[in-house]
């Protein structure tokens, strides 16, 4: 497949869970994201990777614990995650994060919809 | 940190109208500022993107203005189509990177 992918498409887990989200890019990427869509917060970037080296987390609980083995790559563990933590996760990856004025366009996958019982 | 702040945050027009999307930022530092779309059930797709030294971008049916005084940019939709009909995400990107803010997105939908 090309492109961007993600597994599951679809996870229900209960607070007490572990689960993995992985996302893995065919495009040659040296930048990988993690966004939450949910209704009160469209698009929230949640952790930023360049080069398998983590450059932002974006004030995440330590219930999220993010991976990435090498540039192709990232994960998202999940773990005694709350209700309020349903939403879509969406991986994106960028031809990297560029020097200063260099931007690239980032392309999505097709996001996992997490639902937390 | 940086704040971007979109309206309306939906937008009902009838086919072959314009549509007209806002957003302003709070960094003045910011430089980039791309427009995604997103179709229901989608993922987000890049759709236009303008930096800080130009002012306006046109690509067909759409366009960008950048007013950076002002801090605010905004997305034209010329001719409006049916599969026009999406979520708009701008966003805004802290200097020096490719870190995106988002706007709150917008529900357009053309009506035929």
């Amino acid at each position: 497949e090309t492109g961007v992918t993600q597994t599951p498409r679809h996870l229900v887990m209960g607070m007490t869970n572990k689960k993995s989200l992985k996302c893995e890019q065919h495009l040659g990427h040296n930048a990988m994201y993690w966004y939450k869509q949910s209704a009160k917060k469209p698009l929230e970037l949640m952790f930023v990777y360049s080069l398998e080296e983590r450059v932002e987390n974006n004030s995440v609980p330590s219930r999220f614990s993010p991976e990435c083995p090498n540039s192709s790559h990232l994960f998202l563990h999940l773990h005694t995650l709350q209700p309020e933590d349903s939403a879509l996760y969406l991986c994106a990856s960028s031809q990297d994060l560029g020097p200063p004025f260099l931007y690239n366009e980032q392309f999505f996958g097709p996001g996992t919809r997490l639902t937390v019982l | 940190g940086e704040n971007v702040e979109q309206h309306p945050s939906t937008l009902s027009v009838q086919e072959g109208d314009s549509a007209v999307i806002k957003c302003t930022y709070s960094d003045s530092a910011s430089n980039y500022f791309p427009w995604y779309k997103q179709e229901l059930g989608k993922r987000p797709q890049l759709i236009i993107d303008i930096r800080s030294n130009v002012g306006e971008k046109k690509d067909q049916r759409i366009a960008v203005t950048l007013n950076k005084t002002a801090k605010h940019f905004s997305l034209h939709i010329t001719e409006t189509q049916p599969e026009d009909s999406a979520v708009y995400f701008c966003a805004a990107s802290s200097p020096g990177g490719n870190m995106l803010t988002f706007g709150g997105g917008t529900r357009l939908m053309v009506k035929p």
